[in-house]
């Protein structure tokens, strides 16, 4: 049972350049989440589905994308680079509200 | 806007020693409470919850505890050991928003043995 995959683990953006943050669950959960961490600070939301086919915005969605297109798999989608996007991105899954949250690894980003 | 303050924000502590960290929310609509924890490299891992209508749960060393009128709620770890060593959050929710969990900014816990 893999739980949450993130993939790549680390990346290096030039300013501009875009990218996706790929993320897949096998727990058939349909809440997923993408959460970006900054040095000394909490989790915050980008994004959010409650199942296939529904998207809605986070805390701070500006210069991100999302699709769910399946239960399993939540890409994020970076366009137009810039620095203060340089954090570390995790994805999450949960089966419902009020539930334990699973992470994946998380994805250290640096945008130069 | 709603949000969950942490204090504090690094604690060292002797092994075999207790730790407490405390959490305060500010959206009284929040009834689910969890603690995190973040080794490096890893992502955020679940240790324990409590939802609002408990006032206390325990689990071998951790406990939490949650005072619904004052708006806090507070980890405990008894006899703490190296390998509890990372960082914690704690977390604030409603069960109507299945977006609507708030997290603190983290507490970094050293156990020196």
């Amino acid at each position: 049972n893999a739980g949450v995959t993130q993939t790549p683990k680390f990346r290096i953006l030039k300013i501009g350049q875009s990218m996706t943050l790929q993320c897949t669950q096998d727990m058939n959960h349909n809440y997923m989440y993408w959460y970006r961490q900054d040095p000394g600070m909490g989790l915050k939301l980008i994004y959010y589905s409650v199942g296939a086919g529904i998207t809605d915005k986070g805390e701070v969605p500006n210069g991100y994308n999302v699709s769910r297109s399946t239960t399993e798999d939540f890409p994020l989608r970076l366009e137009l680079a810039a620095p203060s996007q340089t954090s570390v991105y995790f994805c999450a899954s949960r089966v419902g509200p009020n539930t334990e949250a699973f992470f994946g690894q998380g994805t250290r980003l640096t945008v130069v | 806007g709603e949000n969950v303050e942490q204090h504090p924000s690094t604690l060292s502590v002797q092994e075999g020693d207790s730790a407490v960290i405390k959490c305060t929310y500010s959206d009284s609509a929040s009834n689910y409470f969890p603690w995190y924890k973040q080794e490096l490299g890893k992502g955020p891992q679940l240790i324990i919850d409590i939802r609002s209508n408990v006032g206390e749960k325990k689990d071998q060393r951790i406990a939490v505890t949650l005072n619904k009128t004052a708006k806090h709620f507070s980890l405990h770890i008894t006899e703490t050991q190296p390998e509890d060593s990372a960082v914690y959050f704690c977390a604030a929710s409603r069960g109507n928003g299945g977006f609507k969990t708030i997290f603190g900014a983290g507490t970094r816990l050293f156990v020196k043995a």
